[in-house]
């Protein structure tokens, strides 16, 4: 079975361009999350889909950030216009719709904004 | 605000030894505890859990210890091994819900051979 992906795994971009990173979960799985790590601090929890629906978006740093699940399947993350301070590591999860499964992470997609 | 902490950034043990791994957490509505693991360039992958009706948890050499009254947990193993150099995240949530996950900054652990 394959794990979560995403893509791409790294994204080097300049201050006030647009960045859409994607994230396909695990075949089934209803719940989606997005989390971000900033270097050296924790994984902060951006979002959950449950389906296609935002089940909690409270992560979500501002309005530059716009996430997606059309149809339930994969994700995008949107970022526009990128700043210096949305570099890090963005990762995604998922899981069943069985409660307090394990979510299972994505590698990760490197953002650096310069 | 951290909700969980993780206060030592990194630790190094010898080949054989026990390594334990300590977190705290502040907010009393987490129940439900979890310990993931992470090799640089890949994803955090789960490790192992508690739910605050145990004190204790134990999967081969990983044994997770939770003290609720001291909102305090800790992760054992024995013996390390060099494969189980990589950084610990501590993480919380609710229990009996997909509700997110909050985690603690990681400890880098290192085992020399």
């Amino acid at each position: 079975e394959a794990g979560v992906t995403q893509f791409p795994s790294h994204s080097v971009i300049e201050k006030g361009q647009t960045v859409t990173l994607r994230c396909d979960p695990i075949s089934g799985h209803d719940n989606l999350y997005w989390y971000r790590r900033v270097m050296g601090k924790e994984i902060k929890f951006l979002l959950h889909f449950v389906k296609e629906s935002k089940q909690d978006e409270s992560g979500m740093p501002n309005n530059r950030f716009l996430a997606e699940r059309t149809g339930g399947t994969y994700s995008t993350l949107k970022v526009q216009p990128a700043e210096l301070e949305d570099s890090g590591v963005y990762f995604c999860a998922s899981s069943t719709g069985i409660f307090d499964n394990e979510q299972f992470f994505g590698p990760g997609t490197r953002l650096t904004v310069l | 605000d951290q909700q969980v902490k993780q206060n030592s950034p990194s630790l190094s043990v010898q080949e054989g030894r026990i390594s334990i791994l300590n977190c705290d957490y502040t907010n009393s509505m987490f129940d439900y505890f979890l310990w993931y693991k992470k090799y640089p360039a890949e994803g955090p992958t789960f490790l192992i859990s508690i739910s605050s009706i145990k004190d204790k948890n134990e999967d081969g050499r990983f044994t997770v210890f939770l003290n609720k009254s001291a909102k305090h947990l800790s992760l054992h193993i024995v013996p390390s091994q060099p494969g189980d150099s990589a950084v610990y995240f501590c993480a919380a949530k609710r229990l009996g819900s997909n509700y997110k996950l909050t985690f603690g900054k990681g400890t880098l652990l290192t085992v020399n051979p």
